[in-house]
This record gives structure tokens, C-alpha cells and sequence, in this order.
């Protein structure tokens, strides 16, 4: 069954230090979403892609968040510096289409700042 | 304001004991409602779709009904293997497509 896949699964980092993520969507779908997950609350969005163009990063905090996906295919979210407050597990996720709901989840990177 | 608001946040049931999660919303124009379950340590995996007051769906043990204001996710005669945390999202026609979660409930079922 073709799955999200997300690298790292685990990183612990210190303040100030960049951190990086990738994601690799399922194979032929357009859509791709990076949300962030705060322990013991729902998914929040930080940017959607349509392909290789950003449809929607209203929530993206742009001053230290960037995110690309130059072909149109796999993903990179990069935070610099990163803050204690990013402790969080980053989720992507893929769709077939932008107007569904239906999303397909990796496993998430839970990335802890010390 | 969109707002999702889940109750109870967390709930145990013993093995058969069926109960309801609710899910209400408050959204300038619903275009969507949708059910995901969570395992611990795992992403969101999609449940249900409900797109009107009075539509229903069902899969297993689990039946999701909508209204004009909440959600109900339904477990009859759940299982252990039922635990997870259940989110519930809405899309407003206002948002494109992003979906809006709310904090979840946290299920246990004990045998």
C-alpha cells in the first residue's frame, strides 16, 4: 500500500540550530500539506503546495519557516533558528485533488528543541 | 471565528460498551466534515466525509451522523483495538480546502 514517507522519523536539536524536514507524498498526488502538532491538540496547518506552487501559507511563520517542492513531487520544511516553542511532531500529508478532504498522513518528525 | 470544539476529551469504555463523540462546530458556510483517527506516536488516518445535515456513514463498529451544528461519531460495542484519539475537521467554503481540527478525543477500551 503506498504511504507518505517522512525523514527524519526523531530529532532533538538546541536553539538557534536549523532543522530540516523532507517528505515524499504518495505517487501522483497533486496536493501536498506540511501541519504542525502540538502534543494533546489537533493538527494545524502551516502550508499547503498544488504541485510546485504554495496554495495557501497563511500560517506559515515566515520569519523562521520556509518550505519548498521544486518538482512538484517531494517536499522540504525548514525552520531557522528553531525555538523551544517548535517542540512539535510535523505531519505531511498528500491528496489526489486540492478539493478533498480525504488526506493520506505520514508518520510525522517529532522534533524537540532544548 | 471557525471553531471545532470535541467532547468528552477523553473517554474509557469497557470492551461492548457503546457510547458516542461529539464534534461541534461553528463555520461561516460548511463545506465539509471529516472524521480521522490517531494512533499514538502515528499521523491522522481519514475516517469519513460528511458533506449535509442528516447524511450518515458507517464502517465496522463506527457510524458518524452530522446536523446543522455538531457531529456525532457513534462506537458500538467497541474494541481494544479501537483506542486512538479521534479528530474531527471542518472546511468552511471560505478556506479553499484546509482542514481545521479540533483537540480530539482520547478513546480507551478495556477488555
Amino acid at each position: 500500500e503506498a504511504e507518505v514517507a517522512q525523514s527524519p522519523r526523531y530529532k532533538i536539536t538546541e536553539k538557534s540550530q536549523a532543522v530540516a524536514f523532507w517528505c515524499d507524498p504518495i505517487s501522483g498526488h497533486a496536493t501536498l500539506y506540511w501541519y504542525r502538532q502540538i502534543l494533546g491538540q489537533g493538527p494545524e496547518l502551516l502550508v499547503q503546495f498544488q504541485d510546485e506552487s504554495v496554495v495557501d501559507d497563511s500560517q506559515l511563520p515566515k520569519d523562521r519557516f520556509s518550505a519548498e517542492r521544486l518538482k512538484g513531487v517531494d517536499s522540504t520544511l525548514k525552520i531557522q533558528p528553531a525555538e523551544l516553542g517548535d517542540s512539535a511532531m510535523y505531519l505531511c500529508a498528500s491528496s489526489l485533488r486540492t478539493n478533498t478532504g480525504e488526506l493520506f498522513f505520514g508518520e510525522g518528525s517529532r522534533l524537540t528543541v532544548l | 471565528e471557525d471553531q471545532v470544539t470535541q467532547s468528552p476529551e477523553a473517554l474509557r469504555l469497557q470492551e461492548g460498551e457503546s457510547s458516542s463523540l461529539n464534534c461541534s462546530y461553528t463555520v461561516s458556510g460548511l463545506r465539509g466534515l471529516f472524521w480521522y483517527r490517531q494512533d499514538p506516536g502515528k499521523g491522522p488516518e481519514f475516517l469519513f466525509t460528511l458533506y449535509s445535515a442528516g447524511e450518515e456513514k458507517e464502517k465496522e463498529r463506527l457510524k458518524a451522523t452530522l446536523t446543522k451544528k455538531e457531529s456525532f461519531l457513534h462506537i458500538t460495542a467497541p474494541k481494544p483495538e479501537d483506542s486512538a484519539t479521534y479528530l474531527c475537521a471542518v472546511t468552511p467554503h471560505s478556506s479553499g480546502y484546509a482542514l481545521n481540527f479540533g483537540k480530539g478525543t482520547s478513546l480507551l477500551v478495556t477488555p
